[in-house]
């Protein structure tokens, strides 16, 4: 099974700051998601990629493969980021049922 | 196209009751899917569908029952409530060509279920 290790668990900075939130992951995969839950509680998708970097507004998700690690970085960040942002590997028959394994989540706070 | 829709957004049940959660999703998507999130630990898979009539198993699936008997709906039943289901629900779908886990993956707004 794979094991999922985000970090931080926790981040608070300040307004305008550029965050970096990192997921490593032990077994290679086939795609990696990036989610968001807001503190109303619902689970947004981000980013789903299995290469390279993608871009999406401030947001910023990249991954190598070959060191098993992903990183989702924003920049600019504003007080509406704060959120917790969950990583999610899946591999063919690995995992979970569906393959997905999910990160612990990592906590972000962005004051004003 | 209203998404991923749950029902109720909170309950609170004794040990013992029974109740159904309901999902519901309105794209068409093969794959449907229940996960409960607890403080502390990683989204877990209770039970999965990959289309209408059948179901199977996931990582947490005592306690629970499904079914899938449309393309759109995939009800969540406990069968008998204990404090260690107490936990957020969510519900979940996705297309599923192949693979869920390579397609987009939208939850639901989750029920927060809490047994006494």
């Amino acid at each position: 099974k794979n094991e999922v290790e985000q970090s931080p668990q926790n981040l608070t900075a300040q307004e305008g700051e550029f965050i970096t939130i990192n997921c490593s992951y032990s077994v290679g995969i086939s795609a990696l998601h990036w989610l968001q839950q807001h503190p109303g509680g619902g689970i947004v998708s981000l980013f789903m990629l299995s290469s390279g970097k993608k871009k999406h507004g401030r947001l910023i998700a990249t991954i190598n493969i070959q060191e098993k690690h992903s990183s989702l970085h924003i920049t600019a960040s504003h007080p509406r980021d704060s959120a917790v942002y969950i990583c999610a590997v899946f591999l063919y028959s690995g995992g979970g049922a569906d393959g997905l394994t999910f990160g612990k989540g990592t906590h972000l706070i962005i004051q004003p | 196209n209203a998404g991923v829709t749950q029902t109720p957004k909170f309950q609170v049940l004794k040990t013992g009751q029974s109740m159904t959660l309901q999902c519901a999703q309105d794209m068409n998507h093969e794959y449907m899917s229940w996960y409960r999130q607890d403080p502390g630990m990683g989204l877990r898979l209770i039970h999965y569908s990959v289309g209408a009539g059948i179901t199977d198993q996931g990582e947490v699936p005592n306690g629970y029952n499904v079914s899938r008997s449309t393309t759109e709906d995939f009800p969540l039943r406990l069968l008998s409530a204990a404090p260690s289901q107490t936990s957020v629900y969510f519900c979940a779908s996705s297309y599923r060509r192949r693979v869920a886990g390579i397609y987009e993956q939208y939850f639901g707004p989750g029920t927060r279920l809490t047994v006494t």
